[in-house]
């Protein structure tokens, strides 16, 4: 079975620019969320989709930011534009639809964004 | 709001010795409470959690953490490390009561093993 997916691992990217993220969770899960870590510091919580909804984006940091899951598969973070205290690692994260005690994240390997 | 806090940002220990790594929280409920593992290139990998119950918690790999209402702790142990453990471990608490999902990190601990 495959794992949760991040494309790209790595971008590099000018300070401006637009840069798009990618998770594909694993197959049949309805939760997705995103992280991130800056800085070596903690790692934040972005946003949390059920399906396609948008259950909770409080950490989402500002307007620059815009998250999509097209159809409740795979999702997206667009940075646009794009600034220096974005850079950071970007975590997807998935799980089954199951009540809180019994979730368990699975978590892609991550993207790391350089902004220069 | 809640918090948690790694003290140790750096740990190095010798294989084969014994580990402990600390987690402070801070939530105003019972919290549930999480420790993660992050290998060179991987994602996170779950460890061990705590909801309720048994405040000694056994998780894979060998590791245990026990939950300390008193202190605020729920510090990561492994009496005896092996060169693969060396590793990035996060601490996390959620407020699960609430139903919300986001987890809270701490901001990790970078294991070292020595040969």
């Amino acid at each position: 079975e495959a794992g949760v997916t991040q494309f790209p691992s790595h971008s590099v990217i000018e300070k401006g620019q637009t840069v798009t993220l990618r998770c594909d969770p694993i197959s049949g899960h309805d939760n997705l969320y995103w992280y991130r870590r800056v800085m070596g510091k903690e790692i934040k919580f972005l946003l949390h989709f059920v399906k396609e909804s948008k259950q909770d984006e409080s950490g989402m940091p500002n307007n620059r930011f815009l998250a999509e899951r097209t159809g409740g598969t795979y999702s997206t973070l667009k940075v646009q534009p794009a600034e220096l205290e974005d850079s950071g690692v970007y975590f997807c994260a998935s799980s089954l639809r199951q009540g809180s005690t019994n979730e368990k994240l699975f978590f892609g390997s991550g993207t790391q964004l350089s902004v220069l | 709001a809640q918090s948690v806090t790694q003290p140790d940002i750096h740990i190095t220990v010798s294989e084969g010795a014994s580990l402990e790594l600390r987690c402070n929280y801070s939530y105003g409920a019972t919290p549930y409470l999480f420790w993660y593992v992050q290998s060179p290139g991987q994602g996170l990998q779950l460890l061990l959690k705590y909801f309720s119950g048994d405040t000694l918690v056994q998780g894979i790999k060998g590791f245990e953490a026990e939950f300390k209402r008193s202190q605020s702790s729920f510090n990561l142990r492994k009496p005896s490390v092996h060169w693969s453990d060396a590793a990035e471990y996060f601490c996390a608490v959620g407020a699960g009561d609430t139903g919300r999902r986001a987890l809270t990190f701490g901001s990790g601990t970078r294991l070292q093993v020595q040969p």
